[in-house]
């Protein structure tokens, strides 16, 4: 049984400051990671992906992988209120293996100004 | 890039009757769509994988003769709910990831509240 785990928060972080989300997932083959944000009432969007070890940025986001310790995280840098939502973990197998995503059940982010 | 649509945004039907939701895929083909339901405050829960010409294949629970899955094309995939009830009454999403290799992406549509009287 695949599981990603993900702390349900919520997370309440003041703006401007850097929210930390953790993932950690049981498959050791796994070799796709994705961060989605879905706010309340609306369907999931992809953030980042991220397939190798070490970080990954993009804008005020960074993926963070490590595959030994089997998490992955993402960082926001400057926090704003528009960032409040809930963010989800996706893991795959993919090269070869399992497509089908396995998600954590999010973490409830807060940005409170 | 990456655009999947889902039609209708909101439907409300009465108890017993079939609602057809359609899920595309604008700009890629899609190999593999995925069905998703969601209860309000919980977490997406994956109800069935299909791909292009091939029957779904329904998560364990799913009940696949009241959750009738099409992948015709490319493009286009239908779930209909039969013989719809009030505990049917959720939020249903589609997502969609384009062919081959590793690392594949979902891409989601923006999803179908469905409320069933």
């Amino acid at each position: 049984q695949k599981e990603v785990e993900q702390n349900s928060g919520p997370l309440s972080v003041p703006e401007g400051a850097i929210a930390s989300l953790n993932c950690t997932y049981s498959d050791r083959v796994s070799q796709s990671f994705f961060w989605y944000r879905q706010y309340s009432g609306k369907s999931p969007e992809l953030i980042m992906s991220i397939y190798s070890n070490g970080d990954k940025e993009d804008g005020r986001f960074t993926a963070q992988l490590n595959k030994a310790s089997q998490y992955v995280s993402l960082l926001i840098r400057d926090s704003q209120p528009s960032d409040s939502a809930t963010y989800l973990c996706a893991v795959t197998l993919g090269g070869g293996g399992s497509y089908i995503p396995t998600f954590g059940r999010g973490t409830s982010l807060i940005v409170h100004p | 890039g990456a655009v999947v649509s889902q039609h209708p945004s909101w439907v409300i039907c009465k108890s017993g009757t079939s609602v057809k939701i359609e899920c595309r895929s604008l700009d890629f083909q899609a190999t593999t769509m995925f069905w998703y339901r969601q209860f309000p405050k919980q977490s997406l829960m994956l109800m069935a994988t299909s791909n292009e010409g091939s029957k779904a294949t329904y998560e364990q629970g799913v009940e696949k003769d009241k959750f009738l899955i099409n992948h015709a094309s490319l493009t286009l995939s239908t779930l209909t709910v039969t013989s719809a009830h009030p505990e049917d009454s959720s939020f249903y999403i589609c997502s969609a990831t384009s062919s081959g290799g590793a690392g594949e992406t979902q891409y989601f549509g923006p999803g179908t509240r469905l409320l069933v009287l």
